[in-house]
């Protein structure tokens, strides 16, 4: 089955750090580009970072940058995102999500269940 | 940054209507355009790409068109499962940006 699972929110103080991880199944991972797309609670979509296929290249909101980093290991099939300095204001449900290309087509047509990420004291 | 706007930001209509919601770039982009459902606390689905192409396995009622600024999306005849908000998403450039969303409820 194609799928996408994501892991690793949970509750952090502003200030802290939490890796997020996507694992893939059903389809050749290394072949396509992804991204991490958030939602906060009742909110709209808002795209966080994406990653071509074979890593090379990254790209980032500029409300992320500096602060979070996203990288894949082609090897175990899994997306990560490494975020830190996190604030209030990045309390979302994250979703990874697969582009349809390998390099950033920039649509996407798989998506993960999400993750939530709560940043509060 | 291309801001994306979409409108109305929420509607109600009959089943069998027809449904039309638009979406503005504020600068050019070509056709590269995407829209997504979301169905009440589901994930999104992409529902359409390049403006106009539609996703395999949805349904036909659903059609887009539009190119550079102006963008729409219609329902040909509304479904109780089409309950859902309805986001369109830029592609032309980095960042991607994604529209405020139009919620279609039925009346």
């Amino acid at each position: 089955e194609v799928q996408l699972l994501e892991s690793g929110g949970g509750l952090v103080q502003p200030g802290g750090s939490l890796r997020l991880s996507c694992a893939a199944s059903g389809f050749t991972f290394s072949n396509y580009a992804m991204s991490w797309v958030r939602q906060a609670p009742g909110k709209g979509l808002e795209w966080v970072s994406a990653i071509s296929g074979s890593g090379d290249s990254t790209y980032y909101a500029d409300s992320v940058k500096g602060r979070f980093t996203i990288s894949r290991d082609n090897s175990k099939n899994t997306l990560y995102l490494q975020m830190n300095s996190l604030r209030a204001e990045d309390t979302a449900i994250y979703y990874c999500a697969k582009d349809r290309g390998g390099w950033l087509v920039g649509y996407f047509d798989l998506w993960g269940r999400g993750t939530l990420v709560t940043v509060s004291s | 940054d291309i801001q994306m706007t979409q409108s109305p930001s929420s509607l109600s209509a009959s089943v069998g209507d027809r449904v039309t919601i638009t979406c503005r770039a504020s600068q050019g982009i070509s056709n590269y355009l995407a829209w997504y459902q979301q169905k009440p606390g589901k994930v999104p689905e992409l529902l359409i790409y390049t403006a106009s192409a539609l996703q395999s396995g949805v349904p036909s009622r659903f059609s887009g068109i539009g190119s550079g600024t102006d963008f729409t999306l219609t329902i040909s005849s509304l479904q109780p499962e089409d309950v859902a908000t309805y986001y369109c998403q830029n592609y032309n450039s980095v960042p991607l940006t994604f529209g405020g969303g139009t919620k279609v409820e039925i009346k």
